[in-house]
């Protein structure tokens, strides 16, 4: 198993260009993640999916859109990039409900964005 | 506001010490994640509890639901334990709240 492959690893960005970020598990998670790490600041939630046609806004999602296709694949599009944006995303999946006991959360190994 | 605090924001240890980070929370949650983030960056789950104690190996995750606050201990720490260690909490939704993370740095 590769578990959560996440792709690209870096990337620069000019202001209002789009790119996405491509997100595959496969573990045949239901849930599926998108975070933003800040310098000093916890993760933040941008956009999560509980299931293939099934997506949700998290904390920030503005900027963003999100679609799932398949259980596999939850990609994550910058439309209008701005410096704002600048972080480390990181995709994540759970098999089910992150309260569910002893449920845990698998990363993929992080983007380093930067938007210049 | 629900939140979650961490302490202390940065821990120092002597290789083969005990080492305990602390993590607070405002009301009653329904899950707690304490997860690991490596030098490199990557992330993984250590423990998820909802009351008790979770052991293993030489890490212990403890909670406390009256007292609103959860420890995670290493015992007879190494240098490879240096990492941030996250606390990350789920209150009435099936999302996590995350801290802001403790740095531990382990010196042989």
């Amino acid at each position: 198993n590769a578990g959560v492959t996440q792709t690209p690893k870096f990337r620069i960005l000019k202001i209002g260009q789009s790119m996405t970020l491509q997100c595959t598990q496969d573990m045949n998670h239901n849930y599926m993640y998108w975070y933003r790490q800040d310098p000093g600041m916890g993760l933040k939630l941008i956009y999560y999916s509980v299931g293939a046609g099934i997506t949700d806004k998290g904390e920030v999602p503005n900027g963003y859109n999100v679609s799932r296709s398949t259980t596999e694949d939850f990609p994550l599009r910058l439309e209008l990039a701005a410096p704002s944006q600048t972080s480390v995303y990181f995709c994540a999946s759970s098999y089910s409900d992150i309260r569910a006991t002893n449920e845990k959360l698998f990363f993929g190994s992080g983007t380093q964005l930067s938007v210049l | 506001k629900n939140e979650v605090e961490q302490s202390p924001q940065n821990l120092t240890a002597q290789e083969g010490e005990f080492i305990t980070i602390n993590c607070s929370y405002s009301v009653g949650i329904s899950a707690l994640h304490w997860l690991q983030q490596h030098p490199g960056g990557g992330i993984v789950s250590l423990f998820m509890l909802s009351s008790g104690k979770k052991k293993h190996g030489r890490l212990i995750a403890t909670i406390n639901i009256q007292e609103k606050h959860s420890s995670l201990h290493i015992t007879a720490s190494h240098p490879r334990d240096s990492a941030v260690y996250i606390c990350a909490v789920a209150y009435n939704t099936d999302k996590l709240i995350f801290g802001t993370g403790t740095r531990l740095q382990v010196f042989p």
